[in-house]
């Protein structure tokens, strides 16, 4: 299995421009995490998907945020408009079926610098 | 509510020597505890974890940790320490209901030869 694919794994844009984040997960695993790193706020949890619904979102920071998960095999972190508080790295993961948090495989990470 | 503190951000030590990061946790409910690693430039890894049952776990590359509830505690140890051992780890506890994990800021860890 090649894991968690991500992509971009970098990304420089400009404020107000939209960025798009892709996450192909381990094939057979239910549930989906989004995460936010940074140096300041360490990793922070965005929302998580089970069986593609997304069931907690709570740490989406704001409207200009967004994550579908279309199909079990895919799912995107939108962020429009961008600003530059969001520079980070963003993590996709994921785990089996009933694992939830307790089993994650993680992807290499989307760079994140909005100027 | 659940909370994770690494004490020390920074750890160096030398080749051969022990590895000790410290990871101590809050929790209302039986925690279920994980260390992690991120290698540069990569995503986090799960070294080892803490359910149930035996209280000292084996996780990969050499690590092992124990929980002590009576000091809520979950430190990793490895007794020598190697090169390719330099990451950032991180501790993390389960809130409870499988669907997070509150997560240490991380201890990097330097290895000197």
């Amino acid at each position: 299995d090649a894991g968690v694919i991500q992509s971009p794994r970098h990304e420089v844009t400009e404020m107000g421009q939209e960025v798009t984040l892709r996450c192909k997960p381990i094939s057979g695993h239910n549930s989906l995490f989004w995460y936010r790193q940074t140096m300041m706020r360490g990793l922070e949890l965005l929302i998580y998907f089970n069986n593609n619904v997304p069931i907690d979102d709570s740490g989406m920071p704001e409207d200009r945020f967004s994550a579908k998960m279309p199909n079990a095999s895919f799912s995107t972190l939108k962020i429009q408009p961008s600003e530059p508080r969001d520079s980070a790295v963003y993590f996709c993961a994921s785990s089996p079926q009933g694992a939830g948090a307790n089993v994650l495989t993680f992807g290499a990470g989307s760079r994140l610098t909005v100027l | 509510a659940q909370s994770v503190t690494q004490l020390g951000s920074h750890v160096s030590v030398s080749e051969g020597a022990l590895v000790l990061l410290r990871c101590n946790y809050s929790s209302s409910v039986p925690p279920y505890l994980f260390w992690y690693v991120q290698y540069p430039n990569q995503g986090l890894q799960l070294l080892l974890k803490y359910t149930t049952g035996a209280t000292l776990v084996k996780g990969i590359n050499g690590f092992e940790a124990e929980f002590k509830k009576s000091e809520t505690s979950f430190h990793l140890t490895k007794p020598s320490a190697h090169m390719s051992d330099a990451a950032e780890y991180f501790c993390a506890v389960n809130a409870g209901n499988n669907r997070k994990l509150i997560w240490g800021l991380g201890t990097s860890l330097a290895v000197n030869p």
